[in-house]
């Protein structure tokens, strides 16, 4: 079946560090990819997105490309800021699955001055 | 962006008592809405697919006796946990799918069953 393993958590930084939370998938065929972010007390948020091999989806300063030789949506920034504190989960997502989206277990951020 | 909102965020219940969670897209019109559960340091676990005017459809493992979902309107999902037990306890999250396909989440209810 299809899944994500994301990189546990939690992930301290000092601001300005360079960020990079790791997310591999399994899955049959070629989903789609996404980060969300959840801020503290707030839903789920979409991020970024990538929908077909080597695209490269942005927001924000956050940056993550569709590896499919190695099944990877790595999540990086060059230079966090407090405000980036919150919790990222990938997820993968297949069209023709009913729209089903499969989370990863998602991790925590938390950067400090 | 599209807003979605859960009420209650948090509930405390006894045991043996049933709870109801809204979920409101307050912006938008959502045929689909989707609800989730999620367990301390673990993945969003998709629990089932409302659709507006239809019966849910429960992801296998899912009692559909223990959490009624009903999708009443465009606007409005409701999920109730029926005879909750302790085990209940979880967090837990609906979507809702606009009509570009792009999904908007709620903020969450927390359930604590005593």
């Amino acid at each position: 079946g299809n899944s994500v393993t994301q990189m546990e958590g939690p992930v301290t930084l000092s601001e300005e560090a360079f960020l990079t939370i790791n997310c591999t998938y399994t899955a049959t065929g070629y989903p789609s990819l996404f980060w969300y972010v959840q801020y503290p007390g707030e839903g789920l948020q979409l991020l970024l997105k990538a929908t077909k091999a080597d695209d490269k989806g942005s927001n924000k300063g956050f940056e993550a490309t569709y590896r499919k030789e190695t099944t990877s949506f790595h999540l990086e920034k060059g230079s966090v800021q407090v405000s980036d504190s919150a919790v990222y989960f990938c997820a993968l997502l297949f069209t023709g699955g009913g729209n089903k989206l499969t989370f990863g277990t998602g991790t925590q951020l938390k950067v400090e001055l | 962006g599209a807003v979605v909102s859960q009420h209650p965020s948090r509930v405390i219940c006894k045991s043996g008592t049933s709870v109801k969670i809204e979920c409101r897209s307050l912006d938008f019109q959502a045929t689909t809405m989707f609800w989730y559960r999620q367990f301390p340091k673990q993945s969003l676990m998709l629990m089932a697919t409302s659709n507006e005017g239809s019966k849910a459809t429960y992801e296998q493992g899912v009692e559909k006796d223990k959490f009624l979902i009903n999708h009443a309107s465009l606007t409005l999902s409701t999920l109730t946990v029926t005879s909750a037990h302790p085990e209940d306890s979880s967090f837990y999250i609906c979507s809702a799918r606009q009509g570009t396909g792009e999904l908007f989440f709620g903020e969450g209810s927390r359930l604590t069953v005593l």
